[in-house]
């Protein structure tokens, strides 16, 4: 059975940092593309970042030079480091793994629970 | 920037059938995928590549496409069905793009 479970979320002032885990379990994080997608308190979805099985990354320009994504492959881990948050950051994150339907284009089949970042004073 | 379109709420009563309509102008070009989000609960993928039911998901969750819009259709609505529906797809340069959600309340 495919699990995501998330953990790391809480509270940090304006320009601090915080690091998000994804723990898997049912499937292999690194040969597969995992994603992180974060919900504003009453919005709708965001895609902030992905990682490819190969590595590579990609990022929303919203978070981009300020978020990293990583994995542990020996952990069955993903990982978002975030620097320089802002207010604007306060969401739910979930992490996602994200399947290619065309060259380049992708969704998300499976969902951990999310955790919530509050980035206020 | 690129954008999808949903309608804010959509309403039925039970046993009917509910359409939800998304438009973007890519999506003759790029596939459509539907979550369901029920409060305090992730998204659950309940339609992939504008038409395809993944496993477990009940057989009255439908979707379809026609030119800049994509539809899902839920026959025979139940309770449960009550839920945040979103669209995705992407842009031209394949990044991510979500709908901004339609509430489906179930009378």
């Amino acid at each position: 059975e495919v699990q995501l479970v998330e953990s790391g979320g809480g509270l940090v002032q304006p320009g601090g940092s915080l690091r998000l885990s994804c723990a898997a379990s049912g499937f292999t994080v690194s040969s597969n593309y995992m994603s992180w997608v974060r919900q504003a308190p009453g919005k709708g979805l965001e895609w902030v970042s992905v990682i490819y099985s190969g590595g590579s990354t990609y990022y929303a320009d919203s978070v981009k030079g300020r978020f990293t994504i990583s994995r542990d492959n020996s952990k069955n881990t993903l990982y978002l480091q975030m620097n320089s948050l802002r207010a604007e950051d306060t969401a739910v994150y979930y992490c996602a793994r994200t399947r290619i339907a065309v060259a380049g284009t992708y969704y998300f089949d499976y969902w951990g629970q999310g955790t919530l970042v509050t980035v206020s004073s | 920037s690129y954008e999808l379109t949903q309608p804010p709420s959509v309403s039925v009563s039970p046993g009917q059938t509910a359409r939800i309509t998304c438009s973007g102008d890519a999506l003759p070009k790029q596939y459509a995928y539907w979550y369901q989000q029920k409060p305090g609960q992730a998204p659950v993928l309940v339609i992939y590549k504008d038409s395809e039911r993944p496993s477990g998901i009940p057989e009255r969750f439908s979707g379809s496409s026609s030119g800049t819009t994509v539809t899902l259709t839920i026959s025979g609505v139940q309770a449960e069905d009550e839920a945040d529906y979103y669209c995705q797809s992407a842009d031209s340069s394949g990044t991510v793009v979500f709908g901004g959600g339609t509430k489906l309340t179930v009378l």
